[in-house]
């Protein structure tokens, strides 16, 4: 399995105001990918960090609301820009790992209440 | 066509009886069916995933039945614990062309299961 480490656990935040989630992965991974879980809901993607690349957002998803760091293999930033209530979610990285049964891994979220 | 719809939202079982949670996709692309645990205040776990060239696969009191005509697939959990009692979600993913990822998942609802003692 993989270890992922999400920094912050929790978070509240005032409105207006910009938080960012990191994300460290215990070995190098190709891609890195976002979800958000709105309280009470299924899992979302948000977008796919590629290290070198500029990520590839999903439908309903914007660079100017949620731009994505991926500085090299092992390490991700996430971050919710000009917050409002309805970001109240909680935020998870995942990663991939290849080989003989492809599996994908989460983090254990970043739970963010905007107030 | 990018969707899994999943069913039930909740379930309570007996310990010892038989949990199943079902799934339904339409994207016919998808080749990789994973299943996740959540319990509160966690991300998902990786429970047990199955590709289409197999009809069952089995890890201890878990096994995922697929059906790819149906384009359904299943978890049952055998001899259901307390400890079972958790958030299960369904997902469903394809092998990029040309790349290697099966990471950018397609979620269903999730059924929320509850397991008495």
């Amino acid at each position: 399995s993989a270890v992922i480490s999400q920094k912050p656990s929790r978070d509240i935040c005032q409105r207006g105001t910009s938080l960012t989630i990191q994300c460290q992965v215990d070995s190098q991974v190709t891609m890195m990918f976002w979800y958000r879980q709105q309280p009470g809901q299924s899992l979302t993607l948000i977008a796919t960090a590629n290290q070198g690349s500029e990520a590839t957002y999903e439908s309903g998803f914007v660079i100017d609301k949620f731009p994505i760091s991926r500085p090299n293999l092992t390490f991700s930033t996430l971050t919710v820009s000009n917050m409002s209530p309805e970001d109240s979610s909680i935020y998870l990285c995942s990663v991939e790992r290849t080989g003989e049964d492809t599996e994908a891994f989460f983090g254990q979220g970043t739970r963010l209440t905007v107030v | 066509q990018q969707q899994v719809k999943q069913s039930p939202q909740s379930l309570i079982v007996q310990k010892g009886g038989i949990s199943i949670i079902n799934c339904a996709y339409e994207n016919t692309a998808f080749d990789y069916f994973p299943w996740y645990q959540q319990f509160p205040g966690k991300g998902p776990a990786l429970l047990i995933a199955i590709r289409p060239d197999v009809s069952e696969k089995k890890e201890g009191r878990f096994t995922i039945s697929f059906n790819k005509s149906a384009k359904q697939f299943s978890l049952h959990i055998m001899d259901s614990q307390p400890g079972d009692s958790a958030t299960y979600f369904c997902a469903a993913s394809n092998l990029n062309a040309g790349g290697t990822s099966y990471g950018k998942l397609t979620f269903g609802q999730g059924t929320i299961l509850t397991v008495h003692p």
